[in-house]
């Protein structure tokens, strides 16, 4: 295993609450990414993490916040929750940036109501 | 937006066949990496190429980045049950700091 876990797996949340999702690494890596897979899609970037405090957007940042105060998590914070956030989240780490490959948390299956 | 198109979306296969799907797109990559998803889980890297006209094999896996920068292919010989999935294309754009991932391939093998 490489060392990523994504907490929860799975989580139904009312319309306009907030939702955190963790993802947690024991690899050192410094890099790390937040993804959302929907049918039809792919795999769409929503932010990404190049160092401890160090955040960028990705292609669909909107409503979505993210911090990493220490180098193993990576927080993802849907601010208000709505039915468009329903989706299957992934987490990824890369220990020498984006063309190297990553590596993929088992992801948390968000289902908002 | 998308700026990988992956095809074929879907693929619908006997066991023994071999398989041949591809990603192309308008911009010039870097970097492609092919990755295999399993249900419930992440997924999985599977080979990654780096120079145009660069085939890499990875078992009964081939896959070959295009010498224009802006296709790959990836082929699979002898099909087997376990290679059920859904395979995506991935690129670094030249200049850019993050991957784009095609919209995927699900396999489908009937024994």
């Amino acid at each position: 295993d490489a060392g990523i876990t994504q907490s929860p797996r799975h989580k139904v949340t009312e319309t306009g609450t907030p939702v955190t999702l963790r993802c947690h690494q024991t690899e050192n890596h410094r890099y790390m990414y937040w993804y959302r897979q929907d049918p039809g899609h792919g795999l769409r970037l929503i932010h990404y993490s190049y160092g401890v405090k160090d955040t960028d957007k990705g292609e669909v940042s909107d409503g979505y916040s993210v911090s990493r105060s220490k180098t193993e998590d990576f927080l993802l914070t849907l601010e208000s929750a709505t039915s468009s956030q329903t989706s299957v989240y992934f987490c990824a780490i890369s220990g020498r940036g984006w063309n190297y490959g990553y590596t993929f948390g088992s992801g948390t299956r968000l289902t908002v109501v | 937006g998308q700026q990988l198109n992956q095809s074929p979306q879907s693929m619908f296969i006997q066991e023994g066949e071999d398989v041949s799907m591809n990603c192309t797109s308008s911009s010039i990559f870097n970097t492609w990496l092919w990755y295999k998803q399993d249900p419930g889980e992440g997924p999985v890297l599977l080979i990654a190429l780096y120079k145009a006209g660069e085939l890499t094999s990875n078992g009964r896996l081939t896959a070959q980045f295009g010498i224009t920068r802006k296709d790959s292919f990836l082929n699979i010989s002898a099909s087997i049950p376990s290679d059920v999935g859904i395979y995506f294309c991935a690129g670094q754009l030249s200049g850019a700091q993050k991957l784009v991932f095609g919209q995927g391939t699900r396999l489908t093998i009937n024994p």
